[in-house]
């Protein structure tokens, strides 16, 4: 198939680290990438990491790419109630940029 | 699981036709439709909204004469460029919210205007 999955919901605790899960299941992927939708707005893209690369770095995020085992993660440092938002993994593989997406993973923060 | 059927994927046209791509929901009622426009390396951008049965809600900068949006049932959106010209020509996705599951997305459709 060409299922991209994550969980549906992930609570954390401002201030803890937050890591949202994704798997994939084909091997050819070129692009993978973390989106976030808050709350009455549109999709931003968040991050997003080529295949042959193995971790990507930007200020509160790291994203963690495992391509034997076909997952991919989003870190959030030190999460904050701005960080509330449904986040999606998505993967493009090849030059159309066609997209599978996940279903999105709405992150919750408890005070 | 939720499956949204976007076509089509690409699509090439001259410069003053109108093209229309087609999202299907194919196991679940899409209650509402969002209509995305993307430029490469970029966020998606929200065109529009659409419940089913009503008009889109647009957001702010486009143009719903250019941009048709149909929701005629809850398996069902269409997305008409109108008079296409190569400034158009981006990559265009929309997403399906259901009652029972998460956001689902179609896999896009690649516009080009020559």
């Amino acid at each position: 198939g060409e299922d991209v999955e994550q969980s549906l919901f992930l609570s954390v605790r401002e201030g803890d680290s937050s890591v949202i899960n994704c798997t994939y299941t084909d091997s050819s992927s070129t692009y993978l990438y973390w989106y976030k939708q808050e709350p009455g707005a549109g999709l931003q893209l968040l991050t997003y990491i080529f295949s042959n690369m193995d971790m990507k770095q930007d200020q509160r995020l790291t994203v963690l790419l495992n391509k034997k085992d076909k997952h991919l993660s989003l870190r959030i440092a030190d999460t904050q109630t701005g960080d509330s938002a449904i986040y999606f993994c998505a993967e493009t593989r090849d030059s159309n940029y066609q997209l599978i997406w996940g279903a999105g993973t709405k992150l919750i923060i408890k005070p | 699981g939720a499956v949204v059927s976007q076509h089509p994927s690409w699509v090439i046209c001259k410069s003053g036709t109108s093209v229309k791509i087609e999202c299907r929901s194919l196991d679940f009622q899409a209650t509402t439709m969002f209509w995305y426009r993307q430029f490469p390396k970029q966020s998606l951008m929200l065109m529009a909204t659409s419940n089913e049965g009503s008009k889109a809600t647009y957001e702010q900068g486009v143009e719903k004469d250019k941009f048709l949006i149909n929701h005629a049932s809850l398996t069902l959106s269409t997305l008409t460029v109108t008079s296409a010209h190569p400034e158009d020509s981006s990559f265009y996705i929309c997403s399906a919210r259901g009652e029972k599951y998460g956001y689902t997305f179609g896999s896009g459709t690649r516009l080009t205007v020559v």
